[in-house]
């Protein structure tokens, strides 16, 4: 079965940083495309960026270029993705998702909640 | 990277059929044929219902389908049942990048 858990949020001031994490399971990790998407309180789902198999390719929405870093590690079945330089707007529950079919996410975890706030 | 333009709210009766819209632009909806549907019930991870505008992945049931002309791409669903009230999402790819759509609420009356 495949599994996917994020960790990693939390509160955090405005300018601060925080390094969310998505722990998989039920299949081969370094085969697929894996993907961060967001959902802030009660509003739409909005893609984040993606990271190809072996990680040498990625891409980012224009609102977190610069600021955001996605990374994996294929040995521990593990995605991350970095935040830095956190604004109100980035309040959110991040969703981890695995991009098995062509330009989909077939598999979402449950989402970390980060809250930027001072 | 504008969303894409759902409708706010979608309703129907058990049994009907209904359309939710997706339009985006030469950008996106009009350039590739990967557009993909997600539903998303109240507190619940997004789930993938359909993918390259028509194709269903497994597990999904037939009363959902879709379907794409020029800019504006569609998702019917027919046999409209209780369980189908929720959020829908329309993405599209965008050369390297995706798009959500702004989402819209299916009620079941």
């Amino acid at each position: 079965e495949v599994q996917l858990v994020e960790s990693g949020g939390g509160l955090v001031q405005p300018g601060g940083s925080l390094r969310l994490s998505c722990a998989a399971s039920g299949f081969t990790f370094g085969n697929y495309y894996m993907h961060w998407a967001r959902q802030a309180p009660g509003k739409g789902l909005v893609w984040v960026s993606h990271i190809n198999g072996d990680g040498s390719t990625t891409d980012y929405a224009d609102s977190v270029k610069g600021r955001f870093t996605i990374s994996r590690d294929n040995a521990k079945n593990t995605l991350f993705l970095q935040v830095n330089s956190l604004r109100a707007e980035d309040t959110a529950v991040y969703y981890c998702g695995r991009g098995e079919l062509p330009a989909a996410i077939d598999a979402w975890g449950q989402g970390t909640l980060v809250t930027v706030s001072s | 990277q504008s969303a894409l333009t759902q409708p706010a709210s979608v309703s129907g009766s058990p049994g009907q059929s209904i359309t939710i819209s997706c339009t985006g632009t030469s950008n996106d909806v009009g350039s590739y044929n990967l557009v993909s549907w997600y539903q998303q019930h109240p507190g619940k991870a997004p789930k993938l219902m359909i993918y390259e505008g028509a194709k269903r992945p497994s597990g999904v049931s037939n009363r959902f389908s879709g379907s794409k002309s020029g800019n504006t791409a569609s998702l019917t669903i027919s046999g409209l049942q209780t369980e189908d009230e929720a959020d829908y999402y329309c993405c599209s790819y965008a050369g390297s990048t995706y798009v959500f759509g702004t989402g819209t609420k299916v009620t079941v009356l």
